[in-house]
């Protein structure tokens, strides 16, 4: 099975700490992202990445930045939390497409809360 | 990446079908269907995919119109576990998408003892 792990479930931080969500997948997947999900609003990309040391900018990227130094990890970073930030965090991953269209595989998720 | 348009909600009883419908009248020729659902809490599950023929596996069935400007999603024998959110999402292989999915609103659908 392929497995997509975010290393916490539940995070609390406080306002201007820096931040980092880490996630894992062992499926050697090219493709990396990283979505937010708020009520009403659905689930809203933020980032991904194509390869290692390759990033671009989803719908939403203000605020946050990523890194991306293995293949296998994909860091979401949030350089200084504010509470608008609190929100659940899905990471997911999925096989370079170009010839097979493919599923993308998530995480369970990180609810972080910024206080 | 084709905008969708699905219900808003949707009940059904515990071992009837589920069909769950989603329009997508915009639908390019290498755009495929691709159906998700989120039991909450959860991260989103991948359901099932197709380009133009109907695609079954053990989760569910997909049913695309002739002119693919619709599809419904077939659960044939609901339960209660599949309680979730529903999303209907077309984006197309390959390119600058790199297996991007843009996320609708989806259908809530809520199965009934």
């Amino acid at each position: 099975d392929v497995k997509v792990t975010q290393s916490s479930r539940y995070l609390v931080k406080r306002t201007g700490e820096k931040v980092f969500l880490e996630c894992v997948q062992d499926m050697d997947h090219e493709n990396m992202f990283w979505y937010r999900q708020d009520p009403g609003l659905g689930l809203r990309l933020i980032y991904f990445s194509y390869d290692v040391k390759m990033k671009e900018k989803g719908d939403i990227p203000e605020g946050y930045s990523v890194s991306r130094e293995k293949k296998e990890r994909f860091s979401l970073i949030l350089e200084s939390a504010s509470t608008n930030q609190t929100s659940m965090y899905l990471c997911a991953s999925s096989l370079n497409d170009l010839i097979l269209n493919t599923e993308a595989f998530f995480g369970q998720g990180t609810r972080l809360t910024v206080v | 990446d084709a905008k969708t348009t699905q219900p808003p909600s949707m009940d059904c009883a515990e071992g009837r079908a589920a069909n769950l419908p989603c329009n997508h009248s915009t639908i390019s020729g290498n755009e495929y269907v691709y159906w998700y659902r989120q039991i909450h809490s959860q991260g989103p599950q991948y359901i099932i995919h197709g380009l133009k023929n109907n695609e079954t596996n053990e989760m569910a069935s997909l049913i695309i119109t002739e002119d693919r400007k619709s599809s419904t999603l077939i659960l044939p024998h609901a339960t209660l576990r599949d309680t979730a959110v529903y999303y209907c999402i077309v984006r197309a292989a390959g390119g600058t998408s790199y297996g991007k999915l843009t996320f609708g609103q989806g259908t809530i659908l809520t199965v009934h003892p």
